[in-house]
């Protein structure tokens, strides 16, 4: 069945530090693929999208690229700083119906 | 747009009570609403689909008789857990969709059972 496989955390950084949480992904379909966000004691807000092959998601610095032929969507984020600490989500959709990986959790640390 | 709230967004209850959690699109019409449950440092696993005007479809190993969903409009879906005990404390999170693709997450509601 539709999975995602994501990088275990936790995952801890120095601010400005590059980011990187891999996500890899099998489906039997097309599926969308996405990243959310989750900080403490809150619930999930979108950060980025791909719908298709070789699109590119990129929001608040972020960015992620859909790879068919590594069946990967990995988040990548040049400087991180503290308030990008919380826990990330990789997630493919097929039919309305989401798949979510185990979430990362990310500390960045000053 | 796309707001989904929950309510309450923290409720403490005793066991053999029951509890109901609601959830509400603010400014669209969702034809589908989820329900999740999470646990401390894990993923969301998902418990139902809940269509307008249909009954819930439960997944596998979620009792129905004790997680009762109601989808009774476009705009809210309540997720009643019953007779609850300690073991179903939890972070319960809802989700509207207005289409394929679009999926909108409510801010969660932590129930803890005592």
């Amino acid at each position: 069945g539709d999975s995602v496989t994501q990088m275990e955390g936790p995952v801890t950084l120095s601010e400005e530090a590059f980011l990187t949480i891999n996500c890899t992904y099998t489906a039997t379909g097309y599926p969308s693929l996405f990243w959310y966000v989750q900080y403490p004691g809150e619930g999930l807000q979108l950060l980025l999208k791909a719908t298709k092959a070789d699109d590119k998601g990129s929001n608040k610095g972020f960015e992620a690229t859909y790879r068919k032929e590594t069946t990967s969507f990995h988040l990548e984020k040049g400087s991180v700083q503290v308030s990008d600490s919380a826990v990330y989500f990789c997630a493919l959709v097929t039919g309305n119906q989401f798949y979510f990986g185990t979430g990362t959790s990310l500390t960045v640390i000053p | 747009g796309a707001v989904v709230s929950q309510h309450p967004s923290w409720v403490i209850c005793k066991s053999g009570t029951s509890v109901k959690i609601e959830c509400r699109s603010l400014d669209f019409q969702a034809t589908t609403m989820f329900w999740y449950r999470q646990f401390p440092k894990q993923s969301l696993m998902l418990m139902a689909t809940s269509n307008e005007g249909s009954k819930a479809t439960y997944e596998q190993g979620v009792e129905k008789d004790k997680f009762l969903i109601n989808h009774a409009s476009l705009t809210l879906s309540t997720l009643t857990v019953t007779s609850a005990h300690p073991e179903d404390s939890s972070f319960y999170i809802c989700s509207a969709s207005r289409g394929r693709d679009e999926q909108y997450f409510g801010p969660g509601t932590r129930l803890t059972v005592t």
